[in-house]
């Protein structure tokens, strides 16, 4: 199994709302990745999960913030975003070489 | 300074033609990766090929190679025989060994192939 999975697939939320994205693997990685993404741009590195510790981009609002509940588990809570927010959202994991990512939740904020 | 450059912001290319798209990356530890992802306008980024700084010979995966000139610090995917599947966004990344398996993406080409 080298998939990586992702809910939703899209997502529409007020600003006031308080909302969860998932991220789930079964191929036994031990580093899990969120990158937020804009259109026609590369991804920003949001959060890394590696052996049970987390490294976190500086430049990320605490409105975001991941839990990990497992191993292959990795969630990202979304609590009163704004607009500029609006983006895809990736997930990744990998072992020591190539990320492999899931297909992203396109993300609303309104 | 930017550490992954793509030169190309869109390239259109005839289907069945070979395509070339750049990368030139710089960094100063020995010991690096670089990789090539495809994302589909779906938005799923998808991984096509992995050149490691030690390998001897450029690396292949189907259609797909990668042309690692290691002193020139370049490393340009080609794909063979395009098709119209390929049309999509192409992001060449490095990931160097000191970094916590942290990736550095270049800005990305957007590739178009026309029947």
């Amino acid at each position: 199994d080298t998939e990586v999975t992702q809910t939703p697939k899209h997502l529409v939320m007020g600003m006031t709302n308080k909302k969860s994205l998932k991220c789930e693997q079964h191929m036994g990685h031990r580093a899990m990745y969120w990158y937020k993404q804009k259109a026609k741009k590369p991804p920003e590195l949001m959060f890394v999960y590696s052996y049970e510790k987390l490294s976190i981009n500086e430049s990320v609002p605490s409105r975001f913030s991941p839990e990990c509940p497992n191993s292959s588990l990795l969630n990202l809570h979304l609590h009163a975003l704004q607009p500029e927010d609006s983006a895809l959202y990736l997930c990744a994991s990998s072992q020591v070489g190539e990320q492999f990512f899931g297909p992203g939740t396109r993300l609303t904020v309104l | 300074a930017q550490k992954i450059t793509q030169t190309q912001p869109g390239m259109f290319v005839q289907e069945k033609e070979a395509v070339t798209l750049d990368c030139t990356y710089d960094t100063s530890d020995p010991s690096y990766g670089l990789f090539w992802y495809k994302q589909p306008s779906s938005g799923e980024m998808i991984f096509l090929i992995y050149q490691g700084s030690y390998d001897q010979q450029n690396a292949t995966e189907g259609r797909y190679s990668l042309n690692f000139q290691k002193a020139r610090k370049s490393a340009n995917l080609v794909i063979s025989a395009s098709q119209l599947g390929d049309s999509a966004m192409y992001f060449c990344a490095m990931r160097e060994y000191g970094s916590n398996y942290q990736l550095i993406w270049g800005a990305g080409t957007k590739l178009i192939i026309k029947p």
